[in-house]
């Protein structure tokens, strides 16, 4: 199984709305990462977890709260969130953290909207 | 250079042009530099990772060099075929994780 797996694909909420995206990969890696992607632009990297441990975190608002609860999943809490925050959601994931040349392993991404 | 950079942002071949594309980036520090090919609707996926100034890398009818010392790779496309359009892009140089916006590449049968 190679593959890293996004829900939902796509979610539209509120700005008042409390929700959640779900990422999970079964290809015991020990790092997974989630990057905010809007039209035209690069993927920004939001959060790195390494060994189910919270590495990296690129200043992003706390109105985004990640949790690893074990290491084959990995959640992105959104509440309070802004309009301008709609855009795809990827995480991803590799073997270990990046400190050597292993490749990404990317799901689908979801696709947030928010009213 | 400060970020990693690609160009052109769009390009637009028909079926059978060999075509190529861009990555720049901060050629001090090498770290690596990934190539990765983003189909719509599908997840992005790996084509090459390449380390050492001078790396070339094949897969089929792609290719990629890699020029650390004055900072860009370039992704070779031979023949392009309309199964070969996707977003490619480039990840890395001198950070790990820091992504160009991509080269959307578009193959009209």
């Amino acid at each position: 199984d190679t593959e890293v797996t996004q829900t939902p694909k796509h979610l539209v909420m509120g700005m008042t709305n409390k929700k959640s995206l779900k990422c999970e990969q079964h290809m015991g890696h020990r790092a997974m990462y989630w990057y905010k992607q809007k039209a035209k632009k690069p993927p920004e990297l939001m959060f790195v977890y390494s060994y189910e441990k919270l590495s990296i975190n690129e200043s992003v608002p706390s109105r985004f709260s990640p949790e690893c609860p074990n290491s084959s999943l990995l959640n992105l809490h959104l509440h309070a969130l802004q309009p301008e925050d709609s855009a795809l959601y990827l995480c991803a994931s590799s073997q270990e953290p990046r400190s050597g040349s292993g490749e990404l392993f990317f799901g689908e991404g979801s696709r947030l909207t928010v009213l | 250079i400060l970020n990693v950079e690609q160009s052109p942002q769009s390009l637009h071949v028909q079926e059978g042009d060999s075509t190529n594309f861009t990555c720049s980036f901060p050629s001090s520090n090498f770290y690596a530099l990934h190539w990765y090919r983003w189909e719509t609707a599908k997840s992005p996926k790996a084509l090459f990772v390449m380390t050492l100034n001078g790396d070339e890398k094949k897969k089929g009818r792609i290719s990629a060099t890699l020029n650390t010392k004055e900072g860009y790779s370039y992704l070779y496309i031979k023949g392009s075929q309309p199964e070969d359009s996707a977003t490619y892009l480039c990840e890395g140089g001198r950070r790990a994780l820091t992504f160009g916006s991509g080269t959307r590449l578009q193959v009209q049968p």
